[in-house]
């Protein structure tokens, strides 16, 4: 079947540098994508979507980018902090999907260096 | 943002025993919730989804006999793990949406361990 994100990567960054987690996607027809962070122990936090019709979207101290024509996504946070620790899951949504059903990554696991 | 409740957050149990999940969404209407099931170091499994007034619908290798989901109102759906075993021992997680398009607010996680 169709599946987003098929690795588990640790990331491991130095406070203050900026870090990029990356995602690759299969569903060409997928229309929006989000990224979620979950700390240890709690559900995931919505941190920034972006639709198909968008190259990129920033936020606070993150900005999504989105190249359909590899079909990778990725997540730009600057200046990495110690509380940016978390895994960071990318997430689909196949176009109109009824549900609104997410199809899920596999997560990547940032640790940030003192 | 809209808040997702969930409930208890940590649970102990004896095997063979059932359990409750509560879900609820605080400040919002929420026709569809999802329930995930989620092992250590990896993603989140969906397991069923759960659209008010109907019954859940349950992904492949789901039993539902053994979750039960009950999605009685708008505000609140629940997951019951009958006849719990070890194997049953995962982080439980739920999400709803307000409507289509709009971001799913998670739940904080239910840790169930099963001794």
């Amino acid at each position: 079947g169709e599946s987003v994100g098929l690795h588990l990567p640790t990331l491991s960054v130095q406070e203050g540098d900026n870090s990029i987690i990356n995602c690759a996607y299969s569903n060409s027809a997928s229309d929006y994508f989000i990224w979620y962070k979950q700390e240890s122990g709690k559900g995931p936090q919505f941190i920034i979507d972006i639709r198909s019709n968008m190259d990129k979207r920033q936020g606070q101290r993150v900005t999504v980018l989105l190249n359909k024509t590899v079909k990778h996504l990725s997540l730009q946070i600057a200046a990495t902090q110690p509380g940016d620790s978390a895994v960071y899951f990318c997430a689909e949504i196949p176009y109109m999907d009824s549900n609104y059903q997410l199809i899920w990554g596999a997560g990547t696991k940032l640790i940030i260096k003192p | 943002g809209a808040v997702v409740s969930q409930h208890p957050s940590r649970v102990i149990c004896k095997s063979g025993t059932s359990v409750k999940i509560e879900c609820r969404s605080l400040d919002f209407q929420a026709t569809t919730m999802f329930w995930y099931r989620q092992f250590p170091k990896q993603s989140l499994m969906l397991m069923a989804t759960s659209n008010e007034g109907s019954k859940a619908t349950y992904e492949q290798g789901v039993e539902k006999d053994k979750f039960l989901i009950n999605h009685a109102s708008l505000t609140l759906s629940t997951l019951t793990v009958t006849s719990a075993h070890p194997e049953d021992s995962s982080f439980y997680i739920c999400s709803a949406n307000e409507g289509w398009g709009t971001e799913a607010f998670f739940g904080q996680g239910t840790r169930l361990t099963v001794v």
